[in-house]
C-alpha cells in the first residue's frame, strides 16, 4: 500500500487566494483526519470524518476553512480566502475506524501564504 | 482544562545511551495515550497506543509506560541510535460528547555520535 497520499507537497500562494489541499487515505480505512502543525501551536486536529461523514469539526479555526469527503478515497481541505497566518504544514491521516485506532499520517503539505 | 505536557522540551544524548521522555496529562475522560515519532519534514509515525488498563507497551527499543492514577506516561529509548533523532509527541484521546485528541508540544531528541 502506498500509504496516505497528499498533494501538493508544497504550496505557495498570495493572501486572498483560494487553496485546496488533497488527501487520499489508505484503502480500507474508514476514518480520515486533517491536522495543522506550526512551530507556535504544534499539532492541532482540525476535523475528522468517519465513513465520509464529518464527526468533529470543532478544531476548524474559521469559516474560511472547509473540508469535504465526497467518497471513501478522497478528501479536500479548502481555505478561502487564505491569510499569512494560515501558513503551516497540513497533515492528513487515516485509521481503520475512529480515533482509537492507530493513525497513519501522510507526508504533509507545506503551505506558505505571502 | 484538557492538557498534555511533555518534558524535557529538548534533549541531547550520546549514541548508545538510554533516555526517558515524560508526558503528564489532565485529559478526562481518558480513552488512550499514544506516542508518535516525527522525523524532520515528515508526518508523525505511531510508536505505541495504550488504553487505561495497559501499564507497559514495547515497540523494539521503545518502551512506553502508563500510570492512569497519576496521569503520567513515559517513553524509554534503549541503546539510542542516530536515527532516533526526532521529535517525540505524546497524544491523549478523550471520550466526551465530542471526542477530543490533545497533543503535547513534543520533545526534540538529538542523538550525537
Amino acid at each position: 500500500d502506498a500509504g496516505v497520499i497528499q498533494s501538493p507537497r508544497h504550496e505557495v500562494t498570495e493572501m486572498g487566494q483560494e487553496v485546496t489541499l488533497r488527501c487520499k487515505p489508505i484503502s480500507g480505512h474508514n476514518s480520515l483526519f486533517w491536522y495543522r502543525q506550526t512551530m507556535m501551536r504544534g499539532l492541532e486536529l482540525l476535523i475528522y470524518f468517519n465513513n465520509n461523514v464529518p464527526i468533529d469539526d470543532s478544531g476548524m479555526p474559521e469559516d474560511r476553512f472547509s473540508a469535504k469527503m465526497p467518497n471513501a478515497s478522497f478528501s479536500t481541505l479548502k481555505i478561502q480566502p487564505s491569510e499569512p497566518r494560515d501558513s503551516a504544514v497540513y497533515f492528513c491521516a487515516s485509521s481503520l475506524a475512529g480515533e482509537s485506532y492507530e493513525q497513519y499520517f501522510g507526508p504533509g503539505t507545506r503551505l506558505t501564504v505571502t | 482544562k484538557n492538557q498534555v505536557e511533555q518534558s524535557p522540551q529538548s534533549l541531547i544524548i550520546l549514541e548508545g545511551k538510554n533516555c526517558t521522555l515524560q508526558c503528564n496529562y489532565t485529559v478526562s475522560p481518558f480513552s488512550n495515550l499514544r506516542w508518535y515519532k516525527q522525523d524532520t519534514g515528515r508526518g508523525p509515525v505511531s510508536l505505541t497506543i495504550m488504553t487505561f488498563s495497559e501499564n507497559t507497551k514495547s515497540n523494539g527499543r521503545y518502551t512506553a509506560t502508563l500510570d492512569a492514577d497519576t496521569k503520567q506516561s513515559s517513553l524509554h529509548i534503549t541503546a539510542s541510535q542516530l536515527s532516533d533523532s526526532a521529535s517525540y509527541i505524546c497524544v491523549v484521546a478523550s471520550y466526551s460528547s465530542a471526542s477530543k485528541i490533545i497533543f503535547g508540544s513534543g520533545t526534540r531528541l538529538s542523538i550525537r555520535p
